[in-house]
């Protein structure tokens, strides 16, 4: 059990530029789960894949957000033409099982749109 | 949606102290997780409780279901305990964890 593991730890990127980041969960777990925490808040549910299906969307995440995970392995999140309001930290997390189960995070991704 | 409201908070304590957080929440759920935010932003579980006590350590909680609210105790504080706990449910016929605004622990030596 290595735990979840994302890349980059950060990314700085001027606005209007697309980004992507990647999640590896822990390896047996068939749940994946992306949010973002801004600075004083709770971490807010993104988006959810059980194997390589994506069963529910967020309404924070609008069309320039996309989230796959092809396989059931890894997943990647892109964010096209960001903007500064983009910025914050990306949480990926796994968990094992059909009805939840601990939830396990990775350290992060932080964002910085300038 | 379901609301999450933590208390207090904040909270300051001095080493050696216990505290108690609450979690309410507003709606029937099937999960319910506590979590550890430590200051280098690290988010570790604590707790999967959806219902009854569980004790790990110092630490320990309860959910009462039923009356839609979750405990977390901790006991003899050490200044590692110092960070945000956050409580984080999943309501029936959902499958994303809610979280609450978080309590920030302060344990000063």
């Amino acid at each position: 059990d290595t735990g979840v593991s994302q890349d980059p730890r950060h990314k700085i990127t001027k606005r209007g530029q697309n980004v992507t980041f990647r999640c590896d969960p822990i390896s047996e777990h068939n749940r994946l789960y992306w949010y973002r925490q801004t600075l004083g808040q709770g971490p807010e549910f993104l988006t959810y894949f059980q194997n390589e299906a994506q069963l529910e969307k967020s309404r924070l995440l609008s069309d320039r957000f996309s989230a796959e995970r092809p396989k059931g392995s890894f997943s990647t999140l892109e964010i096209q033409r960001t903007e500064q309001g983009d910025s914050a930290m990306y949480l990926c997390a796994s968990s094992l099982g059909t009805s939840g189960g601990s939830l396990h995070f990775g350290n992060g991704t932080r964002l910085t749109v300038t | 949606g379901i609301q999450v409201e933590q208390s207090p908070p904040d909270l300051i304590l001095q080493e050696g102290a216990n505290s108690t957080l609450r979690c309410n929440f507003s709606d029937s759920v099937n999960n319910l997780q506590w979590f550890h935010q430590n200051p280098w932003g690290q988010l570790i579980n604590l707790f999967y409780i959806p219902s009854g006590t569980k004790q790990n350590g110092r630490l320990s909680a309860t959910t009462v279901a039923t009356e839609r609210y979750s405990l977390l105790y901790i006991s003899s504080s050490q200044t590692t305990d110092s960070g945000v706990y956050f409580c984080a449910v999943e309501r029936l016929g959902t499958q994303k964890l809610v979280f609450g605004q978080g309590t920030r622990l302060t344990i000063n030596p």
